[in-house]
């Protein structure tokens, strides 16, 4: 089956402790996303690519890095440097645009400090 | 800026009652409109998408919405309420930036949707 694979689906982070999280597509998409989940407050964009070997930072990119260098991996590292970093993380994506075309999600990644 | 409102954090209903789910935008341009469902620990799925064309537009599971131009609205209904429709539902909007090709795509905070018997 095609699709989005998250993981860890839970993960706990030490105080300055970079941790990593994992998203893999089998869906040959061009384009992926990150994004963050609180409670209330919907979804924010942290970073996204939309082709190998490049990305963009979105609204709350501080203290996150991702990479790409693969079509089917988009990792996620929250770095020390998130002082807040506990969330449900959801990695996306999508054939083309994802500003008019429909976005595939992950199951997601809950992150919570030690 | 665009911009996303969805009225009511949660929503209650009886099953086999009508929902309605409101979401108001504000843009200076025609927007693309989305609907997501997010059920629990899980990602989001499309319910259901306007870009442009008609403005009544019908999505999965038997939810419908429609584009007001004049009420900047977009609000997502189903005629009666299913056990299964207790999820989160999310509208996003997605405007183009300074008159260009690039497109940014803002989701609303959500409305919790509980169904009971």
């Amino acid at each position: 089956d095609g699709g989005i694979t998250q993981s860890p689906k839970y993960l706990f982070r030490k105080e300055g402790q970079n941790v990593t999280l994992s998203c893999e597509q089998n869906l040959n998409h061009d384009a992926m996303y990150w994004y963050r989940q609180d409670p209330g407050q919907g979804l924010r964009l942290i970073y996204y690519s939309q082709i190998v070997n490049d990305f963009q930072k979105g609204d709350i990119a501080e203290g996150y890095s991702v990479s790409r260098e693969k079509k089917e991996s988009f990792p996620l590292t929250v770095t020390s440097a998130q002082k807040n970093p506990t969330a449900f993380y959801l990695c996306a994506s999508s054939q083309g645009d994802a500003t008019n075309e429909k976005l595939f999600f992950g199951s997601g990644t809950q992150l919570s400090v030690l | 800026a665009q911009s996303v409102t969805q009225l009511g954090s949660h929503v209650s209903v009886s099953e086999g009652a009508l929902v309605l789910l409101r979401c108001n935008y504000s843009s200076s341009v025609p927007p693309y409109l989305f609907w997501y469902v997010q059920y629990p620990n899980q990602g989001l799925q499309l319910l259901l998408k306007y870009t442009t064309g008609a403005t009544l537009v019908k999505g999965i599971n038997g939810f419908e919405a429609e584009f007001k131009k004049s009420e900047t609205s977009f609000h997502l209904t189903k005629p009666s309420a299913h056990m299964s429709d207790a999820a989160e539902y999310f509208c996003a909007v997605s405007v183009a930036q300074g008159g260009g090709s690039n497109y940014k795509l803002t989701f609303g905070k959500g409305t919790l949707l509980t169904v009971n018997p």
